[in-house]
């Protein structure tokens, strides 16, 4: 079974209309990570938690939501999607003993909004 | 700000051949460098990392050279494979806080 899972993998949705990424994990890491990926501009950081207490801006927080629900849960929200949303997203977990912060990223999931 | 960015965004070998995959970066606070490869249709995985007093490190065919005084970080790939076919990133951290990702290279393998 994969360390890091994310559901769903691929979604379609309507402008104005809320959804939610969820991301679970298996591998006791208290570090957890929500990114945005887009063709050509890598992966940027829109929020992440250092516990289940600890919830952090990152540099796309604009627009999105985060909840820590459990250590190996964290989910994302669209609270009113737009089209430049339109994005491939992934969570990604880190030992807060590593010094250097190796990440270990789910799966991905493809978000279309129309 | 601090921002790391690629030389090359494509790079095409022969299989076989070496591949060096490039990164520039501007924090000179950042203790760790990492590259990471990403297939299609998955997440990026963890390839190799360095801390900033080093400047070379070797892993199974590969080895990442970090060059501090011009800020320069090299993915060397040897004898690729087909299955190195990929997007690599280089990130860098500091502190354990978080990464910091470059746009990527894809790497190209030919037959």
């Amino acid at each position: 079974d994969a360390d890091v899972t994310q559901t769903p993998r691929n979604r379609i949705t309507k402008t104005g209309k809320r959804i939610m990424l969820e991301c679970s994990q298996t591998k006791g890491h208290d570090r957890m990570y929500w990114y945005r990926q887009d063709p050509g501009l890598g992966l940027r950081l829109i929020y992440y938690s250092f516990d289940v207490k600890d919830i952090n801006k990152g540099e796309i927080s604009d627009g999105y939501s985060v909840s820590r629900q459990a250590q190996a849960k964290f989910s994302l929200s669209l609270e009113s999607a737009i089209p430049n949303q339109t994005a491939l997203y992934f969570c990604a977990t880190s030992d807060f003993r590593d010094r250097a912060n190796e990440q270990y990223f789910g799966p991905g999931t493809r978000l279309t909004v129309t | 700000g601090e921002s790391v960015g690629l030389h090359l965004p494509t790079l095409s070998v022969q299989e076989g051949d070496n591949s060096i995959i490039n990164c520039a970066y501007s924090n000179s606070a950042s203790d760790y460098f990492i590259w990471y490869k990403q297939e299609s249709g998955k997440g990026p995985q963890f390839i190799i990392d360095i801390r900033s007093n080093m400047d070379k490190r070797q892993g199974q065919r590969v080895t990442v050279l970090l060059n501090k005084t011009v800020k320069h970080l090299s993915l060397q790939i040897a004898a690729t494979q087909p299955g190195d076919s990929a997007v690599y990133f280089c990130a860098e951290t500091w502190g354990a806080q978080k990464l910091v990702f470059g746009q990527g290279t894809r790497l190209t393998i030919n037959p």
